[in-house]
């Protein structure tokens, strides 16, 4: 499974849209990118994934580059509860091998 | 519908000893996978079972073994603890088999100490 990179941390107003980069430039054409959150003390959550569409649901917006090597997680209006680690993960059909970094540990601020 | 759950939530053992920690997955999902987390780092996959079968290890010595039952639930048994062992156990399920294309569901964890 390819590899992502991610900023270490990321400050957002509460309120504003939250857009969290992930790079992975070696991504390979059966891999989908996968979003995860993870609250202090909690499992990590599933939030959104795609594979070249930009994809939408009641959480967040997923926007993949044409080219796929990389994408951003929108959260379109950020609260205090969206403070967080995010992990952006790409894994092929059936991959197993779930591979997480260090993500980014996004602090939402009042 | 039950979510992923995890027992113990907290456990204390000593360097050497043998631990199991257990999992239930959730209701219609058939594939459990488990995680280790380091404090301040992110999860690392361990394994995964698919049908009571073995379906894939991460880089992980073999004291390091799992059991999935025919109800799916699923136990992760370490022997011979060490000091490094400490760390959040997390178990994750997921229908069809592998990652592919079903997001995972994590229970809560279990917070093993090896003293």
């Amino acid at each position: 499974d390819a590899k992502t990179t991610q900023p270490p941390s990321m400050d957002c107003a509460e309120g504003r849209a939250a857009n969290l980069p992930c790079n992975h430039s070696t991504i390979s054409g059966n891999e989908y990118v996968y979003w995860y959150r993870q609250i202090h003390s909690q499992g990590p959550q599933y939030i959104i994934h795609g594979l070249k569409n930009n994809e939408t649901n009641e959480m967040a917006s997923l926007i993949i580059t044409e080219d796929r090597k990389s994408s951003t997680l929108i959260l379109p209006h950020a609260t205090l509860r969206d403070t967080a680690v995010y992990y952006c993960i790409v894994s092929n059909t059936g991959g197993f091998k779930t591979i997480f970094g260090a993500g980014t540990r996004l602090f939402v601020k009042a | 519908e039950t979510g992923v759950t995890q027992s113990p939530t907290h456990l204390i053992k000593t360097r050497g000893q043998q631990v199991t920690l257990r999992c239930s997955s959730q209701s219609g999902h058939n594939t459990v996978s488990w995680y280790q987390q380091a404090l301040g780092q992110g999860p690392q996959f361990i394994f995964q079972y698919y049908r009571e079968e073995e379906n894939g290890r991460g880089n992980f010595p073999p004291r390091f073994s799992g059991l999935q039952f025919p109800n799916y639930s699923s136990e992760l048994n370490v022997n011979a603890l060490e000091l490094d062992d400490s760390a959040l156990y997390l178990c994750a399920s997921s229908s069809g088999e592998g990652f592919s294309y079903n997001e995972q569901f994590f229970g809560p964890g279990t917070r093993l100490t090896v003293l």
